[in-house]
């Protein structure tokens, strides 16, 4: 079936540290992928997205490049910034399946 | 202006109490759905809704029964509530359910049953 596993949290950085979450999809069929971010105590919000192999993603700093040869989509940001602190989930939408389905999120704390 | 809206954003309410939470997008957008997200962040879906007809229906207790009086709202009603049902529920939209669409969220109700 359609799964995504996605790195385990929590992360806790330094401000201006680099930032990686591993995320790797099912191979089934051509997803899009998808990062979105939530807030503490807000819903979620789109972060990036790739619709086919070898796109990159990316938005305020953050990057995400669609791996197909490693079923890949890990999320980076060269100098994270304690704004950046929240839960970070990793999606894949399947056409068939028409819905998303997410990774387990991954909690990022950023420190001053 | 808000794209995806919920209400209420808090709900706290007794064990067997029945009780709806709702839903409004102003993006014009086809396809709405229900997700719910557990005490450990787990986000998995629901119900998807598009041009008012059930499209996806996960394996959910049939005490939740979402209603799509049009396009635009996707309402959630659940009866007999259990201390299980417990969770933050999560509205969203899309253009399409195709694969190429991205899907956006509403705020959230976070409802909690005693």
């Amino acid at each position: 079936g359609n799964s995504v596993t996605q790195m385990e949290g929590p992360v806790t950085l330094s401000e201006e540290a680099f930032l990686t979450i591993n995320c790797t999809y099912t191979a089934t069929g051509y997803p899009s992928l998808f990062w979105y971010v939530q807030y503490p105590g807000e819903g979620l919000q789109l972060l990036l997205k790739a619709t086919k192999a070898d796109d990159k993603g990316s938005n305020k700093g953050f990057e995400a490049t669609y791996r197909k040869e490693t079923t890949s989509f890990h999320l980076e940001k060269g100098s994270v910034q304690v704004s950046d602190s929240a839960v970070y989930f990793c999606a894949r939408l399947s056409g068939s399946a028409r819905q998303l389905t997410f990774g387990s999120g991954t909690q990022l704390t950023v420190l001053p | 202006d808000t794209a995806v809206s919920q209400t209420p954003k808090y709900l706290v309410t007794q064990m067997g109490n029945d009780k709806s939470i709702k839903c409004e997008q102003n993006l014009g957008h086809d396809t709405m759905y229900w997700y719910k997200q557990d005490s450990k962040k787990f986000l998995k879906i629901m119900f998807s809704y598009n041009n008012k007809e059930l499209i996806i229906n996960e394996t959910v207790p049939n005490r939740f029964s979402p209603k799509s009086p049009d396009k635009a709202h996707l309402n959630l009603h659940i009866n007999s509530l259990e201390l299980g049902d417990s969770a933050v529920y999560f509205c969203a939209s899309s253009q399409d359910p195709g694969t190429r669409d991205t899907q956006y969220f509403g705020p959230g109700t976070r409802l909690t049953v005693l």
